[in-house]
């Protein structure tokens, strides 16, 4: 069965610093989309980035890249140039395109951004 | 488009209530998806729909609950009737398609809370 897993419930980064948020995977597809998604205070969950399995290149949206590494099962999200808006929740999610199809969350990491 | 809408924001019942919480989707939209969130179980799949069939329901908690599409812009969540355990954000979501990048766009969430 596909799991997601986020190591680290909480980060405090200092602004304008890049920050890495972990997320490894377990799937036995070949073929499946890995997802971060951010939840505000507010609590909407907003759409970040998209990796798909067979993308050569990592993907990028802006301040936002994924740091795919398919051998190791990893995803993580980095932000460049934190600001204080990005504090929230960050969330890491993945789809099999083969097996079960659903989005399954991991649990987040908290990001806090300090002045 | 005004996105994925929900109702409502908020509700507060006692245990042994009805809660019915709605949604419309993104118009053209043909996957619509239940989800719930809590502190101790993260976000959870509840149930999702393709042009208005319930495809997949294991997520669905216990025959307490029950979700209809009657149509394409419109769905329910049915909890009846409702226990204190059942408070949480419930969120409905949206897609055009459910393969590759095709993204889930998220509703504002229903907070309910049952006393």
């Amino acid at each position: 069965a596909q799991k997601i897993t986020q190591t680290q419930p909480g980060m405090f980064v200092q602004e304008k610093e890049a920050v890495t948020l972990d997320c490894t995977y377990d799937t036995s597809d070949q073929s499946y989309g890995l997802f971060w998604y951010k939840q505000p205070s507010s609590g909407e969950m907003i759409f970040l980035i998209y990796q798909g399995s067979y993308d050569e290149q990592n993907a990028t949206e802006g301040r936002y890249s994924l740091n795919f590494q398919k051998a190791r099962k990893s995803a993580n999200l980095v932000i460049s140039a934190s600001q204080l808006g990005d504090s929230a929740m960050y969330f890491c999610a993945m789809r099999e395109f083969q097996g079960a199809q659903k989005l399954v969350f991991g649990q987040g990491t908290r990001l806090t951004i300090n002045p | 488009d005004a996105g994925v809408i929900q109702s409502p924001r908020h509700e507060v019942t006692e245990m042994g209530q009805e809660v019915t919480l709605r949604c419309k989707p993104i118009s053209g939209h043909d996957y619509l998806f239940w989800y719930r969130q809590t502190m101790m179980r993260g976000l959870e799949l509840l149930i999702y729909f393709n042009n208005n069939v319930p495809i997949d329901d294991s997520g669905m908690p216990e025959d307490r609950f029950s979700a209809k599409m009657p149509n394409a812009s419109f769905s329910t969540l049915k909890i009846q009737p409702s226990e204190p355990r059942d408070s949480a954000v419930y969120f409905c979501a949206s897609s055009p398609l459910f393969s590759g990048a095709n993204v889930l766009t998220f509703g504002a969430g229903s907070r309910l809370t049952v006393l």
